[in-house]
């Protein structure tokens, strides 16, 4: 599988955009971008995945940039609920889901 | 929305006994996944299962570990004789392969104390 390279942190003010970055500038052709994120002692929790295309649910978007090597998770209106470790995950359907160290997100009022 | 369901949520246990921690995935998954979390450290892959046999497993995943799924709709780990650092919380994992990708659903895990 392809690596990821997220910040370790960031903060996001409550009801403001969070825009989390991810590179992986040795993702392959066959390769997908998933989030996923983990509340605090719980299990992770599917966010969005892409391939090419930018992505949105009901959850989050999914900016992927043209030549794929870094791609931006966007939580549109971060609420409290909403602070987690984020994890970038690029892999093929051959290979095991493996989680890095994430991004941890705090939202703050 | 459907969801993997773990018991017990927590397990304490002496050293050298054996534990069987238990996950009912969603009803129509096919593929299963123990997963495992030392407090303060990164979610690690243990072992996945497809069509009643084990299709991949790390390095952790040795001899005192084990799965099964004994009767079509529980998914079960059994760790042998557990050890201290068998401390972990356990989470099982389920996935209906859709299309080109793989959308995982996770319990809320089990939280084991080997003392």
């Amino acid at each position: 599988d392809a690596k990821t390279t997220q910040p370790p942190s960031m903060d996001c003010a409550e009801g403001r955009a969070a825009n989390l970055p991810c590179n992986h500038s040795t993702i392959s052709g066959n390769e997908y971008v998933y989030w996923y994120r983990q509340i605090h002692s719980q299990g992770p929790q599917y966010i969005i995945h892409g391939l090419k295309n930018n992505e949105t649910n009901e959850m989050a978007s999914l900016i992927i940039t043209e030549d794929r090597k870094s791609s931006t998770l966007i939580l549109p209106h971060a609420t409290l609920r909403d602070t987690a470790v984020y994890y970038c995950i690029v892999r093929s359907n051959d290979y095991k889901l493996s989680f890095g160290a994430g991004t941890t997100v705090t939202v703050r009022a | 929305e459907p969801e993997v369901t773990q018991t017990p949520s927590h397990q304490v246990t002496q050293m050298g006994q054996e534990v069987i921690l238990r996950c009912v995935p969603i009803s129509n998954h096919l593929y299963f996944y123990w997963y495992r979390q030392i407090l303060g450290q990164k979610v690690e892959f243990l072992v996945s299962f497809y069509n009643n046999e084990i299709s991949e497993k790390s390095e952790i995943f040795d001899d005192q570990f084990s799965v099964e799924r004994p009767d079509g709709s529980n998914f079960t780990l059994k760790i042998r004789s557990t050890k201290l650092e068998d401390s972990a919380m356990y989470f099982c994992a389920s996935s209906e392969l859709e299309g080109a990708y793989e959308k995982l659903f996770f319990g809320s895990g089990t939280q084991l104390s080997v003392l």
